[in-house]
């Protein structure tokens, strides 16, 4: 069965830190992309970042270039997100979920962890 | 200011149709696949329907969809208080530097 967990999230300050990580099962995680989504609470769904299968390439929305980093390890099965420079508007359940091949869209997600940003 | 644009709500009986739409560009659903997600209350996204009219195996037949030019539709026939949720379309935009954009997402009540 496939399965995808977040953990990482809670309180953080403005401005501060946090990094947020996706324990993957069931299946050959190195064999699929992955992606971090986010909704703000009562909001809609957000892309944030994107990562391929072998990690070498990652991408991201605008409003967090340079400030968040998604990166992988095979060997961990885990997809992680770096996220720096927080602000309210970076507050939201962030979701991991997986890329199905051959164009089948993010086929599992996880439960999602919430990242509260307030002093 | 979602890209993809979707009606806030949507509503139905038990066992009517219920259609819902969304409205982009040429630069998103023209030239892209169309993704549907459901979002149960409290619950994460679902996988509804893959490239415009697709169903993954074990999602009912009661959900169709489909595309035509900038729009695409996410058709429930017959529907059910279960499928009282949130749904969203989805999209690769070509020009956007962001890989996937999403509709503002319709929420479905089942009077």
């Amino acid at each position: 069965e496939v399965q995808l967990v977040e953990s990482g999230g809670g309180l953080v300050q403005p401005g501060g830190s946090v990094r947020l990580s996706c324990a993957a099962s069931g299946f050959t995680f190195g064999s699929y992309a992955m992606k971090w989504v986010r909704q703000a609470p009562g909001k809609g769904l957000e892309y944030v970042a994107s990562v391929s299968s072998d990690g070498g390439s990652a991408f991201y929305t605008n409003s967090v270039k340079g400030r968040f980093t998604i990166s992988r390890d095979n060997s961990e099965d885990t997809v992680y997100l770096q996220m720096g420079y927080l602000s309210a508007e970076d507050m939201a359940v962030y979701y991991c979920a997986r890329v199905g091949i051959g164009a089948v869209g993010l086929e599992y997600w996880g439960r999602g962890t919430l990242v509260t940003v307030s002093s | 200011q979602s890209v993809l644009t979707q009606p806030p709500s949507a509503s139905g009986t038990p066992g009517q149709r219920v259609t819902i739409s969304c409205s982009g560009s040429s630069s998103n659903i023209g030239s892209n696949y169309v993704y549907w997600y459901q979002q149960l209350p409290g619950m994460a996204p679902k996988l509804l329907i893959y490239k415009n009219d697709q169903r993954p195996s074990g999602v009912s037949d009661r959900f169709s969809g489909s595309k035509s030019g900038t729009s695409a539709s996410l058709a429930i026939s017959g529907v059910r208080s279960e499928d009282e949720a949130d749904y969203y379309c989805a999209a690769w935009d070509d020009f956007l530097s962001t890989d996937v954009v999403f509709g503002g997402g319709t929420k479905l009540t089942v009077l």
